[in-house]
């Protein structure tokens, strides 16, 4: 079983809709949670990052961690086409990240 | 914010010769970096971690012998695949952090793409 579980899509949703995107984990170590969205043949850049549990919003993204159910997830409101790409989600435990294996997201106009 | 440049973006390479990949880091020292591997449709694998004057740790199953990291500076890590070949062709990335971020604030350089022919 892999540490870190993530569907790998593709998700395709009309624009203007909101893209729910989750992760589950094994290991009850990791403490940070992140969220990087990479466009192809690009490397992944930073979306968003928690600590432990909880919520947290920055513009049209929200992400949440719920670390009793080793379960996180992305949330992008009023999506756009240019929001069309892979995301991956990770998490770290003394520095070193475990990658999810990335969703693919189309949105459509 | 933090800024990792790597070069090249692309390099096309005959079977048995070698090539050098660079990351930097720009605008802040880097103490650690990391080199990952991203096969069509797959995530990120963590090949090594390089770090600063010292022999980078390799992950279980990655030939140290083969792909050659060094880490001279603060800001300049290296990966050579020695003798490739096209089961090497692969993307290439590499991400470094700030000390104080490190545990979340990972940047990556935009990646290598490496064809072996």
């Amino acid at each position: 079983q892999k540490e870190v579980e993530q569907d790998p899509g593709p998700l395709s949703v009309p624009e203007g809709a909101i893209v729910s995107l989750n992760c589950t984990y094994s290991n009850s170590a990791f403490q940070y949670f992140m969220w990087y969205r990479q466009y192809s043949r690009k490397g992944p850049e930073l979306l968003m990052y928690t600590y432990s549990s909880g919520n947290k919003e920055d513009g049209r993204f929200t992400a949440q961690v719920d670390k009793s159910s080793k379960y996180i997830s992305l949330f992008i409101r009023d999506s756009q086409p240019s929001d069309s790409a892979t995301y991956l989600c990770a998490m770290s435990s003394w520095g070193k990240l475990q990658f999810g294996a990335g969703t693919q997201v189309v949105v459509t106009p | 914010g933090a800024v990792v440049s790597q070069h090249p973006s692309w390099v096309i390479c005959k079977s048995g010769t070698s090539v050098k990949i660079e990351c930097r880091s720009l605008d802040f020292q880097a103490t650690t970096m990391f080199w990952y591997r991203q096969f069509p449709k797959q995530s990120l694998m963590l090949m090594a971690t390089s770090n600063e004057g010292s022999k980078a740790t390799y992950e279980q199953g990655v030939e140290k012998d083969k792909f050659l990291i060094n880490h001279a500076s603060l800001t300049l890590s290296t990966l050579t695949v020695t003798s490739a070949h096209p089961e090497d062709s692969s993307f290439y990335i590499c991400s470094a952090s700030p000390n104080s971020t490190v545990n979340y604030g990972y940047t990556f350089g935009s990646g290598t793409r490496l064809t072996v022919v």
